[in-house]
């Protein structure tokens, strides 16, 4: 049984560029979800996705952030014109649609640093 | 949105028993998560508590007051692998949508 799998696992960048982050979940789970952690702070919500369809999206995403689920598997969170306040680990999860507690399982994470 | 307050850092000792707090505020409540985290590492889950009461899960446990938006987390027996961030999360149902929101975390330190 893997786990939720995440790549790159780093990734180092100048300010300006792309970067693609992908997640690929536990396979029987449904729900995919994206989160941002700095150091000292607990994950942030970025967004959420239900199969294919993305249900939830923070707030505080700005315009330079987009993600995809096609097909509802694997998933990938896309920042463009990267800049240094960008830098983070970038943590997706995936959880069970019903039954249960419905706990979120996490990937090791993508750390960006922006340069 | 929530409102989750926990400890920034505990020290305890080895062999002890530590009660981290969270207390919140959500309007759609439905459920309260433990996560630990140890430095460089994914979030592992430890406890759910949807229902007031506590939970008890070998060395740890996990109590929950929904009248008052508060839990703890206790730990028993502290060994030195305990050392590691606890994040208390809330799921909310607002919007339709069961996204659990993270605190800040409480960083624990356990020393011989």
């Amino acid at each position: 049984d893997t786990g939720v799998s995440q790549n790159p696992r780093h990734k180092i960048t100048k300010r300006g560029q792309n970067v693609t982050f992908r997640c690929d979940p536990i396979s029987e789970h449904n729900r995919l979800y994206w989160y941002r952690q700095t150091l000292g702070q607990g994950p942030e919500f970025l967004t959420y996705f239900q199969n294919e369809a993305q249900l939830e999206k923070s707030r505080l995403l700005s315009d330079r952030f987009s993600a995809e689920r096609p097909k509802g598997s694997f998933s990938t969170l896309e920042i463009q014109r990267t800049e240094q306040g960008d830098s983070a680990m970038y943590l997706c999860a995936s959880s069970r649609g019903t039954g249960g507690s419905g706990e979120l399982f996490f990937g090791e994470g993508s750390r960006l640093t922006v340069l | 949105g929530q409102n989750i307050d926990q400890p920034t850092e505990m020290t305890a000792t080895e062999g002890a028993i530590v009660q981290i707090n969270c207390t919140y505020q959500t309007s759609g409540f439905n459920g309260l998560f433990w996560y630990q985290q140890h430095a460089g590492e994914a979030p592992t889950f430890l406890s759910y508590n949807v229902l007031d009461g506590l939970e008890e899960k070998g060395r740890f446990s996990s109590f929950l007051s929904r009248s008052k938006g508060y839990s703890y987390l206790l730990l028993k027996e502290l060994q030195m692998k305990d050392s590691a961030s606890y994040l208390c999360a809330v799921r909310d149902r607002a919007g339709g949508s069961y996204i659990p929101t993270f605190g800040r975390g409480t960083s624990l330190i356990v020393h011989p």
